[in-house]
C-alpha cells in the first residue's frame, strides 16, 4: 500500500525558513514525480511545483520560485520542501502529492506568526 | 496558465438524486502523446484531496461506478449518479497536460 507521510505543523515567524517533508511509502519515488500543493485557510488548490527524485530536476509555478525549493533523498524515500522568507499569507496547509494525484499525504499546516 | 472554470460552485442535493459538474479549460487539454491529463479530485471535509477519475473518464482505484467523468478536448464533466451521504465535500477539476499544472475553483457538493 501506497502512503505518504507528512511532518507536522510548523509554527514560523516572518522572514525565517521551514523545511517539510514526505516519506513515501510502498513505492520508490525514483519511478515518479512528487508534487507540492498548497491550500490557504477556506480557499482552493494551488500548484507549488513538482521533483524528479531519479535525477532532482524540478519544475515550479513561477510564482513559487523564489519561495519554495524542491528536493529529494532517494536513500530515505523522501521529498523535501523548503519555504523561504516566510509571510503571513504563506499560512497554508501543504501536501505532497504523486501519480498525478493518485496519492497525497495528509497534509503540514504552515503558520506564520511573530 | 490554463484556466480552469468550473460550474456551479456549490450544490444542494438530496440522496439519490444525480448531479453534474462542469470544467472548462481554456486551452485544449490533449497531450502531445494524444492523452488528455484532466482529472478529477473530492475533497471530503477535514481530509486530503482523493483523485475520483484520471484521464477524463478512468475510474480511481475503489472508486465506486456511480461516479463518471466523459468530455474532450476543453470540455468536461463529473456526473454522479444516485448521491449518497459520503459524496459531500469540495470536487475540483485538475490538469496536469501543461505547465503550471491548475486547478478549477472547486465545486462544494452539500447533502440536503
Amino acid at each position: 500500500e501506497v502512503q505518504l507521510q507528512q511532518s507536522g505543523a510548523e509554527l514560523g515567524k516572518p522572514g525565517t525558513s521551514v523545511k517539510l517533508s514526505c516519506k513515501v511509502s510502498g513505492y520508490n519515488i525514483r519511478n515518479t514525480y512528487m508534487h507540492w500543493v498548497n491550500q490557504r485557510p477556506g480557499k482552493g488548490l494551488e500548484w507549488i511545483g513538482r521533483i524528479d527524485p531519479a535525477n532532482g530536476n524540478t519544475i515550479y509555478a513561477e510564482k513559487f520560485k523564489s519561495k519554495a525549493t524542491l528536493t529529494a533523498d532517494t536513500s530515505s524515500n523522501t521529498a523535501y520542501m523548503q519555504l523561504s522568507q516566510l509571510k503571513s499569507d504563506d499560512t497554508a496547509i501543504y501536501f505532497c502529492a504523486m501519480w498525478a494525484f493518485a496519492y497525497w499525504g495528509q497534509g503540514t499546516l504552515v503558520t506564520v506568526s511573530s | 496558465d490554463v484556466v480552469m472554470t468550473q460550474t456551479p460552485p456549490s450544490l444542494s442535493v438530496a440522496i439519490g438524486q444525480s448531479v453534474s459538474i462542469s470544467c472548462k479549460s481554456s486551452q485544449s487539454l490533449v497531450y502531445s502523446d494524444g492523452k488528455t491529463y484532466l482529472h478529477w479530485l473530492l475533497q471530503s471535509p477535514g481530509r486530503s484531496p482523493k483523485r475520483l477519475i484520471y484521464q477524463v473518464s478512468n475510474l480511481g482505484s475503489g472508486v465506486p461506478d456511480r461516479f463518471s467523468g466523459t468530455g474532450s478536448q476543453k470540455d468536461f464533466t463529473l456526473k454522479i449518479s444516485r448521491v449518497e451521504a459520503e459524496d459531500l465535500g469540495v470536487y475540483y477539476c485538475a490538469q496536469t497536460t501543461h505547465f503550471p499544472l491548475t486547478f478549477g475553483s472547486g465545486t462544494k457538493l452539500e447533502i440536503k
